[in-house]
């Protein structure tokens, strides 16, 4: 089993729709989630943490179930510009601040 | 105040060639990191560093070297490139002291012939 396994893509949605992306991680003592966005041939880029009361950043939803061991970012009304990978990242627990990447979600939002 | 910034951009290599990629970041941070990204694979840490004067090995090590010069700058060197090193590499930075956010410099793409 992979440590963070996502929704294999690509997702493609028209403008306005809402899509969810779902992650889940094996490592129990893991600690610190996070949702990374990458455009193509760029390096990823921080989007939100996750926190495990939820949390919002406009028309971002993220949300942690820590008995299920599962992230997930919900995208609403979304934009053409929201096209890209989306990464969930999780830390490894007992090992300080490395960092385990999925394999990514890719993201096209058509007009 | 750059950040992560890494040179060069892009390279070409041919089998056996040695090149280093170099990293720095203005935010005074203890910790870096380098993975490699291949296509339809996440990130992989090759090597990362605590701090000034530690390394460590990651998940993909083999093939690879590293230094932390100083606080400030990270090398990763390929000693004898094979066609597997071909990928896109990218330096990692916490975003403040002390937290699990990373942030990327923007990427050594590197193929290898």
């Amino acid at each position: 089993r992979k440590e963070v396994e996502q929704d294999p893509g690509p997702f493609n949605v028209p403008e306005g729709a809402t899509v969810a992306f779902n992650c889940t991680y094996s490592n129990s003592a893991s600690q610190s989630f996070f949702w990374y966005r990458q455009d193509c041939r760029k390096e990823p880029k921080l989007l939100m943490s996750v926190y495990s009361s939820g949390n919002e950043d406009g028309r971002f939803t993220a949300q942690l179930n820590r008995a299920s061991q599962y992230i997930s970012l919900l995208i609403r009304d979304s934009k053409l510009s929201d096209s890209a990978t989306y990464l969930c990242v999780v830390n490894m627990g007992n090992q300080g601040g490395k960092l385990i990447f999925g394999q990514g979600t890719e993201l096209s939002v058509k007009p | 105040n750059a950040g992560v910034t890494q040179t060069p951009k892009f390279q070409v290599l041919k089998t056996g060639q040695s090149m280093t990629l170099q990293c720095a970041q203005d935010m005074n941070h203890n910790s870096m990191y380098w993975y490699r990204q291949d296509p339809g694979m996440g990130l992989r840490l090759i090597y990362y560093s605590a701090s000034e004067g530690t390394t460590d090995k990651g998940e993909v090590p083999n093939g690879y070297n590293v230094s932390r010069l100083n606080k400030r700058e990270f090398s990763l060197r390929l000693e004898s490139a094979a066609p597997s090193q071909t990928s896109v590499y990218f330096c990692a930075s916490p975003g403040t002291s002390g937290s699990f956010e990373q942030f990327f410099g923007p990427g050594t793409r590197l193929t290898v012939l």
